[in-house]
């Protein structure tokens, strides 16, 4: 089954800062990356996913990088808000999912961003 | 936040007993799944139903059973034979097909005292 790592646990940037967050999947198999942001004690959500056919995909302050060939993605924020103090978390399916989106995911990175 | 919801919010029970935690969808969604998340360790996937009447287990199976009678709804008991239940679950669902979003659930918190 498919294995990811995530990096670092914890973050912590000031205000206006850049942050980034780093994953490793082992599936080669794997064409899909997702990022979803959990607020304290909220829902996860997604904020941004990838598929394999793209490099990088940006929306607004965020963007997401994917390099195939040594498996890994990374979460990019730039200019952080106090708003963006949360945990991530990255996630990739492996090869086998079927009709579902079956994923695995990575342990988390708590963001704090200080003022 | 409508769409998915979970209940009870929290739920604490006494070991040995076996406790069901409701999930319930109304976005028409096939697949459903269930996770576990515990401080540091992420979300681990319990199971998951890509169809009604259908289900598969996850990477963390041991413990736990599920029943998919209806489309809008995704039960998961956890039994007495789960070693460590103290957890916060998460139910989830998504439209058929791989590599579509999820959409959570707000999650219940269970305590076994």
């Amino acid at each position: 089954g498919e294995n990811v790592e995530q990096h670092p646990s914890t973050l912590s940037v000031q205000e206006g800062d850049s942050a980034v967050i780093k994953c490793t999947y082992s599936d080669s198999a794997s064409n899909y990356f997702p990022w979803y942001k959990q607020e304290l004690g909220k829902r996860p959500q997604l904020i941004i996913d990838i598929r394999s056919n793209v490099g990088e995909k940006k929306d607004q302050r965020i963007a997401v990088t994917l390099n195939k060939t040594a498996k890994h993605f990374s979460l990019h924020i730039t200019e952080t808000q106090p708003e963006d103090s949360a945990v991530y978390f990255c996630a990739a399916p492996g090869g086998d999912t079927g009709t579902a989106s079956k994923l695995t995911f990575g342990t988390g990175t708590r963001l704090q961003v200080t003022l | 936040d409508g769409g998915i919801t979970q209940s009870p919010k929290y739920l604490f029970r006494k070991e040995g007993q076996n406790v069901t935690l409701s999930c319930e969808q109304n976005l028409n969604h096939d697949a459903m799944y269930w996770y576990r998340q515990d401080p540091g360790q992420g979300l681990r996937l319990i199971y998951y139903s890509q169809i009604v009447n259908d289900f598969q287990k996850g990477d963390i199976a041991e413990g736990y059973s599920v029943s998919r009678e209806k489309k809008e709804s995704f039960p998961l008991t956890v039994t007495s034979a789960q070693k460590n239940p103290t957890a916060f679950y998460l139910c989830a669902s998504s439209i058929a097909g791989g590599n579509r979003e999820q959409f959570f659930g707000p999650g219940t918190r269970l305590t076994v005292l």
